[in-house]
């Protein structure tokens, strides 16, 4: 069983430029979601992605983007980015109708901004 | 609105000894209830969940934890720590959002340091 596997795993951007990170589901699973961990701070849900539409949505700006391909791996797209944006970004994938089933959480990326 | 407290920023307790790591929660529905934990530069790892049924949950390593509905707690124990232990534990609750999708809210952790 292949687990959920993040890249890059370090990054440095400077403010105002975009990024993207990747991430690729456990085997089988459909849904992906990605959360935003600042330092010393508990995973801040960003949102959903379930058949390549967003389907839940946390508290952060349109310039958070995403999407979710056919395999079920996803993208997690920042634009004109800000020092505050300095976190580690983790994704998660699950099955969907399985709200009581529990996260399979990659790594993480761990985005610097300066 | 869901909600998740972990009153403690660090628990202290030495290898042996019984460990206790606290979670409160509100939602607005029956809840679903998390224990995560993470190590330096990892992600997060699933310990145990509450869905419904028994009180008293038995998860991963040897730890447990109990539902308490009256006082809306859902604490995280072990009974003997090991050093091998210490890290950063996050109680998570899950909770219908509107347009039907589940969305989980974190505690801001709490992180366990067990004294040889």
């Amino acid at each position: 069983e292949t687990g959920v596997t993040q890249s890059p795993t370090h990054l440095i951007k400077t403010r105002g430029q975009q990024v993207t990170l990747r991430c690729s589901s456990q085997s089988g699973h459909n849904t992906v979601s990605w959360y935003q961990q600042a330092l010393g701070q508990g995973p801040q849900f960003i949102f959903q992605y379930y058949r390549e539409e967003e389907n839940g949505r946390g508290n952060f700006p349109p310039r958070f983007s995403g999407l979710q391909f056919p395999n079920y791996s996803s993208e997690l797209n920042v634009n004109a980015l800000e020092l505050d944006d300095s976190a580690l970004y983790l994704c998660a994938s699950s099955l969907a109708g399985r709200e009581t089933g529990e996260l399979f959480f990659g790594e993480g990326s761990r985005l610097t901004v300066l | 609105a869901q909600s998740v407290a972990q009153p403690e920023d660090q628990v202290n307790v030495a290898e042996g000894n019984p460990l206790t790591v606290k979670c409160t929660y509100s939602v607005s529905g029956n809840p679903y209830l998390f224990w995560y934990v993470q190590y330096p530069n990892r992600g997060l790892q699933f310990l145990l969940k509450y869905i419904t049924g028994d009180n008293l949950v038995k998860g991963s390593y040897g730890f447990e934890a109990e539902f308490n509905k009256s006082q809306t707690s859902f604490h995280l124990k072990k009974p003997s720590a090991l050093v091998s232990d210490s890290a950063l534990y996050f109680c998570a609750v899950r909770d219908k959002a509107k347009g039907g999708s589940y969305i989980p809210t974190f505690g801001r952790g709490t992180s366990l340091i067990v004294h040889p």
